[in-house]
C-alpha cells in the first residue's frame, strides 16, 4: 500500500531556529514530491521536487529530495513566527491522478 | 491567483440530513478534487473528477456522492450525514498535465451532531 510518512508530527521552537522537517514515502510509480504549507486553512504550494540532490529554494526554506532513499527533508532556517503551520508532504504517481499525502508536521514557532 | 472558493467555512449538521457542499474554481481547471482532513490522517482522497460529467472515486468515497455538470463547479453531496463524517473538507483543483500542483480552497469544517 502507497504511504507517505511524515516526522515528527509536531515541533515547537524558538524564534531564530533552523529546522528540518521529513518526509519519506513508499509509492509504486512515483513521479514527483511536492510540499504544501497550511496556515489557516488552504494548503498552499512550496515545492515540487522531482530529481534528486537537486535544491530547490525560496527565501528561508529549502527542500531536496533523495530517490534511492525514498525521502525529502524540508529546512526552514531563522524561523519566524509566520512559519507556524502545517506543513504536508504529498507524492503524486504516474498512472492516474493519485496524490498520496501524509499525515503532516505542526510547526509552532514562538517569539 | 487562482482562486478556489468554497461556500461554507463551518456547517452544523444533523444526523441523517443531506448535505451539500460546494467548490468553485476560476482558473478553468480540468482536475477537481475533494479531500477530508483529518487529525494524525493528513488528506484522504474521496472524490475527483478530470471533466464535465465524469467522476472518480478516491478512496474513501462510502457514504459521498459528487457532482459536476459544469466545469467550474464541483459539488460533495452527503446523502445522510453521520457522526463520522464530522471532518475538514478540502476542495483543490489543477490543469490535467504533467507535474500540476493543486491550488486549494479554504475548506469547510463540517460538524454532524
Amino acid at each position: 500500500e502507497d504511504k507517505v510518512v511524515q516526522s515528527p508530527l509536531s515541533l515547537v521552537v524558538h524564534e531564530g531556529d533552523t529546522v528540518t522537517l521529513n518526509c519519506s514515502y513508499e509509492v509504486t510509480n512515483f513521479r514527483s514530491l511536492l510540499w504544501y504549507k497550511q496556515e489557516k486553512k488552504a494548503p498552499t504550494f512550496l515545492f515540487m521536487l522531482t530529481s534528486s540532490g537537486i535544491e530547490k529554494k525560496s527565501g528561508r526554506l529549502s527542500s531536496i529530495l533523495d530517490k534511492k532513499e525514498l525521502f525529502s527533508i524540508l529546512n526552514i532556517t531563522a524561523t519566524q513566527t509566520g512559519d507556524s503551520a502545517i506543513y504536508l508532504c504529498a507524492v503524486e504517481a504516474y498512472g492516474g491522478f493519485k496524490t498520496i499525502f501524509g499525515a503532516g508536521t505542526r510547526l509552532f514557532v514562538k517569539a | 491567483d487562482v482562486k478556489v472558493t468554497q461556500s461554507s467555512r463551518y456547517l452544523v449538521k444533523r444526523t441523517g440530513e443531506k448535505v451539500f457542499l460546494e467548490c468553485v474554481q476560476d482558473m478553468d481547471h480540468e482536475n477537481m478534487f475533494w479531500y477530508r482532513q483529518d487529525p494524525g490522517l493528513g488528506l484522504r482522497l474521496i472524490y475527483f473528477s478530470y471533466d464535465v460529467k465524469m467522476k472518480e472515486k478516491g478512496d474513501i468515497p462510502e457514504g459521498y456522492s459528487v457532482s459536476r455538470e459544469k466545469k467550474e463547479r464541483f459539488s460533495l453531496i452527503l446523502e445522510s450525514a453521520s457522526t463520522n463524517q464530522t471532518s475538514m473538507y478540502l476542495c483543490a483543483s489543477s490543469f490535467n498535465s504533467p507535474n500540476e500542483k493543486l491550488f486549494f480552497g479554504s475548506g469547510t469544517q463540517l460538524s454532524v451532531l
